[in-house]
């Protein structure tokens, strides 16, 4: 019930293509949802986060739908360029917990690349 | 500026050594986290902190060890290294539940 299950394990598009990454939870309890990106030999940085509350977020190129009701998630690049190929992670928590069930739960990373 | 340090970027040892991995952050927060990362991506929890004197294990079973005497300061501690201990260490840190997580940029240790 923990666990993010993050969906494709890689992903290669064209320039100015729209990839996809696709997240899935279960614990309902989950109130905030972050991605995260990494570049090769740097840890990774926010990117953009959602609450329940609202169905879309937008920052930039950068997209987060969210499905309440089946539980799902998922990051979608505008107009992608190969400066964002990168390494994507999907998490989630429960703001509302304290101890180790406040901590995020990652999921497995998506290795995007946008080839020019 | 507020930021998360570790050294040393990269590290080549020897089996058998001992070896300390440094962690601090600038941002005076109380939650510190060690993330253990292969190269098949996956983000490990090794250990974690919610303050000073407070240290719990991770998800993932490591040898290693933490100590959290100051707030900005969460050393990761390795007494005897392994070839099985390669790997790249992530140090982060959050002001609060879940949200806010700063990650360092690493060790990338190789023991030999």
């Amino acid at each position: 019930q923990q666990q993010v299950k993050q969906s494709p394990q890689s992903l290669i598009v064209q320039k100015g293509g729209i990839p996809i990454i696709n997240c899935a939870y279960e614990n309902t309890a989950f109130d905030y949802f972050p991605w995260y990106q990494q570049f090769p030999g740097k840890g990774p940085a926010l990117l953009i986060a959602i609450r329940p509350d609202v169905s879309e977020k937008k920052e930039g190129r950068f997209t987060i739908s969210f499905n309440k009701s089946a539980k799902q998630f998922s990051l979608h690049i505008m107009d992608s360029q190969p400066g964002d190929s990168a390494t994507y992670f999907c998490a989630a928590t429960s703001m509302n917990y304290g101890g180790s069930q406040g901590n995020l739960i990652f999921g497995k990373g998506t290795k995007l690349s946008v080839k020019p | 500026e507020a930021d998360i340090y570790q050294t040393p970027r990269y590290l080549v040892i020897g089996t058998g050594k001992k070896i300390t991995l440094e962690c601090s952050q600038t941002m005076g927060h109380d939650k510190m986290y060690w993330y253990q990362q292969d190269p098949g991506m996956e983000l490990h929890l090794i250990h974690y902190s919610y303050g000073v004197n407070s240290t719990e294990k991770g998800d993932l079973s490591s040898e290693s060890t933490v100590s959290r005497i100051r707030t900005e300061h969460f050393p990761l501690t390795l007494e005897s290294a392994r070839p099985s201990h390669t790997s790249q260490y992530l140090c982060a840190s959050s002001t609060g539940q879940g949200y806010g997580y700063t990650f360092g940029s690493g060790t990338r240790l190789t023991v030999v």
